[in-house]
């Protein structure tokens, strides 16, 4: 099947710890987002990438870095300089063009602080 | 900041149709209206979207006013599964960038 995976589906960090998230797509899709959603509200941008090894920051890109090494995979790092990191955490996937593609989203991995 | 403004929350009875409201008054000509639903800690999931016309898809309705300043989603026959979090977002590319806002979260009651 075709889709987006994120794992683990559940990440716990210490104080000061880098953690990072796995997000993996086989859509063939060019473009890759990494959102955070705090309770109760909608989603924010962290980061994105359009293309291989290339990448953009997002609304709140502080704190946290990415790597897209690969067309399929696009890992997030949530580092110590991030403050506030628990939160849930969404990948989607999209393949940019006139404006009518959609973005398809993975399950999520919700990380919490220690 | 979202460039939309959606009811915080609504509710129908199963089988009935919900229509889902969207105010977007600042919308410019070369931007598309999206749907997308979000069910408990589930990742979002596209509907539909539109640009002028009216569209129909196996998921609902999307009903756009002839101004474009605002829009309706209908879900025809509501069950219990539709409970979620609705977003309505306008956006020139999606795969640029979505501005989520805080939805309408719809409860479907039995």
């Amino acid at each position: 099947d075709g889709g987006i995976t994120q794992s683990p589906k559940y990440l716990f960090r210490k104080e000061g710890q880098n953690v990072t998230l796995s997000c993996e797509q086989n859509l063939n899709h060019d473009a890759m987002y990494w959102y955070r959603q705090d309770p109760g509200q909608g989603l924010r941008l962290i980061y994105y990438s359009q293309i291989v090894n290339d990448f953009q920051k997002g609304d709140i890109a502080e704190g946290y870095s990415v790597s897209r090494e690969k067309k399929e995979s696009f890992p997030l790092t949530v580092t110590s300089a991030q403050k506030n990191p628990t939160a849930f955490y969404l990948c989607a996937s999209s393949m940019p063009g006139q404006g009518q593609e959609t973005q398809y989203f993975g399950p999520g991995t919700r990380l919490l602080v220690l | 900041d979202a460039k939309t403004t959606q009811p915080t929350s609504m509710d129908c009875a199963e089988g009935r149709a919900a229509n889902l409201p969207c105010n977007h008054s600042t919308i410019s000509g070369n931007e598309y209206v999206y749907w997308y639903r979000q069910i408990h800690s589930q990742g979002p999931q596209y509907i539909i979207h539109g640009l002028k016309n009216n569209e129909t898809n196996e998921m609902a309705s999307l009903i756009i006013t002839e101004d474009r300043k605002s829009s309706t989603l209908i879900l025809p026959h509501a069950t219990l599964r539709d409970t979620a979090v609705y977003y309505c977002i306008v956006s020139m590319d999606s795969s640029y960038k979505l501005i989520f806002g805080s939805g309408t979260r719809l409860l479907v009651r039995p």
